[in-house]
């Protein structure tokens, strides 16, 4: 099956500065990446994805990119905020799954003021 | 625009006894699922349901039992509590490829 690890499992910025969080995965017929962002106390929500015939999709200050050759994708928030700390989960899913996701162990990412 | 819903949003159970987490959608999705979110592990599926009247097994599904009562409502039964079932529930909905998460269920088994 999918095999998807999640990489740092911290990251501590300040304000102002871009954070990059990291996944790979395993399987070469995944082809939908999603990544959800979940805030204390409440279920993950999905902030973007990106499909595999796409290479980078952007939306105002997050952006993902794939490279389906070396299999890795990653999100990257540029000019952070405190609002961005959170817990940030990649997945990776794809038809022979049911297009059931397996997700990353997850990333903490602290915005510090 | 509730979306996902679920019900109890804390639950305190003794060793042995048992509960029903409730879990609906008014989203007129197909597919329903139940996570566990454990420190350090993820999110890991517990059972789904890809249709009403159909339910799956997921990665961890042991000591837990699910029903599709309808196309809103699915529910996630622990007929016996352990203590391993500490854990944040959560009940998601599904959209062609997105997920719509419920706010979750914090339960503690002691």
């Amino acid at each position: 099956g999918e095999n998807v690890e999640q990489h740092p499992s911290t990251l501590s910025v300040q304000e102002g500065d871009s954070a990059v969080i990291k996944c790979t995965y395993s399987d070469s017929a995944s082809n939908y990446f999603p990544w959800y962002k979940q805030e204390l106390g409440k279920g993950p929500q999905l902030i973007i994805d990106i499909r595999s015939n796409v290479g980078e999709k952007k939306d105002q200050r997050i952006a993902v990119t794939l490279n389906k050759t070396a299999k890795h994708f990653s999100l990257h928030i540029t000019e952070t905020q405190p609002e961005d700390s959170a817990v940030y989960f990649c997945a990776a899913s794809n038809p022979g799954g049911s297009y059931i996701p397996t997700f990353g162990r997850g990333t903490s990412l602290i915005v510090h003021p | 625009n509730a979306g996902v819903t679920q019900t109890p949003k804390f639950q305190v159970l003794k060793t042995g006894q048992s509960m029903t987490l409730q879990c609906a959608q008014d989203m007129n999705h197909n597919s329903m699922y139940w996570y566990r979110q454990d420190p350090g592990m993820g999110l890991r599926l517990i059972y789904y349901s890809a249709s009403e009247g159909t339910t799956d097994k997921g990665e961890v599904p042991n000591g837990y039992n699910v029903s599709r009562l309808n196309k809103r409502e699915f529910s996630l039964r622990l007929e016996s509590a352990a203590p391993s079932q500490t854990s944040v529930y959560f009940c998601a909905s599904r959209t062609a490829y997105g997920y719509t998460f419920g706010s979750g269920t914090r339960l503690t088994v002691v």
